[in-house]
């Protein structure tokens, strides 16, 4: 059975970083892509960018180019998601997703983490 | 980067009742990489059809998908109480984009 487990609820303070951790297990990590994907309070879903750890080829959305990096790290199945330069409008859950190599089509979500942006 | 306006925002209907969700695109979309999601409050989304008319594993046959190029639907023929939830469109190419979701509330 396919997992991904996220870590827990971050606060943080504008300005500064955060590191969300998403560790895969049941499934051979190399053979999909993984994708971050955020949700504001009572808002849709928005697309942040997906690495390929096959690859180690990461390709962002246009809006978070410059301020977000993805990794992943083959020899634990976890994949990693940073924003910096928090703002509050940063506040949200964010999720890690399965996609394929080819698409973004996810069959498997983590259960998301939740991240405060507040002084 | 294409556009996903779904429509209604909200539908309010009774179980047992037929909902038609609308999904249409700024662009065509290729391949017919159109993917329907739902989500419950304080849950992940989860996929329910794919290729804008497979239903993914699992998924009761209930839920129906249709459309091509720049409109797509889903159909949930007979409501059932734990259908009662949000419904995002996505479209899966290079640069994903996800509509702004359709709430399927009780009436």
């Amino acid at each position: 059975q396919v997992q991904l487990v996220q870590s827990g609820a971050e606060v943080k303070k504008p300005g500064s970083s955060v590191k969300v951790s998403c560790k895969a297990s049941g499934g051979t990590f190399s053979s999909y892509g993984i994708s971050w994907v955020r949700q504001a309070p009572g808002q849709g879903l928005e697309w942040m960018g997906r690495i390929i750890p096959m690859l180690a080829l990461a390709n962002y959305a246009q809006k978070f180019q410059g301020r977000v990096t993805i990794t992943a790290d083959k020899s634990t199945s976890t994949a990693y998601m940073e924003l910096s330069s928090l703002r509050s409008d940063d506040t949200a859950v964010y999720y890690c997703a399965r996609g394929s190599v080819l698409t973004s089509l996810y069959d498997y979500w983590g259960q998301g983490t939740l991240v405060t942006v507040s002084s | 980067e294409i556009v996903l306006t779904q429509s209604p925002g909200t539908l309010s209907l009774s179980p047992g009742e037929r909902a038609t969700l609308s999904c249409r695109a700024s662009q065509s979309i290729s391949s017919n990489y159109l993917a329907w999601y739902q989500q419950r409050p304080g849950q992940a989304p989860r996929l329910l059809i794919y290729g804008a008319s497979s239903r993914a594993t699992g998924i009761p046959d209930r839920f129906s998908g249709s459309g091509s190029g720049t409109d797509f639907t889903l159909t949930i023929s007979r409501l059932e109480p734990e259908d009662f939830a949000v419904y995002y469109c996505q479209q899966y190419g290079s640069s994903p984009t996800f509509g702004g979701g359709t709430k399927v509330e009780i009436k």
